[in-house]
């Protein structure tokens, strides 16, 4: 099955900071998204990002499809965006629904 | 505002007495499904259903039941609950097609 591997897997940044997540895919995907899970356990939509770029206020996406990663941007950290950072594509036939997700980088904002 | 629910939150239970966790979904979803997260063992999918009346086993289903007697309704059913169940649970739902799936505020289960 497809493998979904992200780097780096721990970061610690001073608030205020800019910082860059990578997802690495192993086979090609026809859609991608970023989830933040808080502190609380709770699962965050950030993107759908299938290919391109995007942009939310600080975050920002973009997927290469055609080399199989996506990397997430995040500018002038604060420390409520502290928690786990997943990417995660579509395991193998549609119908299943089920989403594959990467390994997680867990990020600590510090004040 | 689009969303998916889930009841209770959390929920502490004794092994062997049966409990429900309900989800529902407002966004007229066709595709539903449960995940697990286990440390170590990452988000796993227990199982998914694609409409009302049509469910099927995701990777690990040992244990649980799911019915869909509704469309926006999906709950997950823990006949005789173990202790290996204790876990975070999150349901999930997205449109036809591939959109964007929408995850629930999970519940933290702990089986004594």
């Amino acid at each position: 099955g497809i493998q979904v591997e992200q780097s780096p897997p721990d970061l610690i940044l001073q608030e205020g900071a800019n910082s860059t997540l990578r997802c690495n895919f192993s086979d090609s995907v026809n859609n991608l998204q970023w989830f933040h899970q808080n502190p609380w356990g709770q699962l965050i939509n950030l993107f759908y990002i299938p290919s391109g770029t995007k942009q939310n206020g600080r975050l920002s996406a973009t997927t290469v499809a055609t080399e199989r990663y996506s990397l997430l941007y995040i500018s002038s950290s604060q420390t409520t965006d502290s928690g786990v950072y997943f990417c995660a594509v579509p395991g193998y036939g549609g119908a299943t629904n089920k989403l594959i997700f990467g390994t997680g980088t867990l990020l600590a904002v510090q004040p | 505002e689009a969303q998916v629910t889930q009841n209770p939150r959390y929920l502490i239970t004794v092994t062997g007495k049966k409990l429900t966790v309900t989800c529902s979904q407002n966004m007229n979803h066709e595709y539903m499904s449960w995940y697990r997260q286990d440390p170590g063992l990452g988000l796993r999918q227990i199982y998914y259903s694609m409409n009302v009346e049509v469910t099927d086993k995701g990777d690990v289903p040992e244990g649980y039941k799911v019915s869909r007697k509704e469309k926006r309704n999906f709950p997950l059913i823990l006949e005789s609950p173990s202790p290996n169940q204790t876990s975070l649970y999150f349901c999930a739902s997205r449109g036809t097609g591939a959109g964007t799936q929408y995850f629930g505020p999970g519940t933290r289960l702990l089986v004594l």
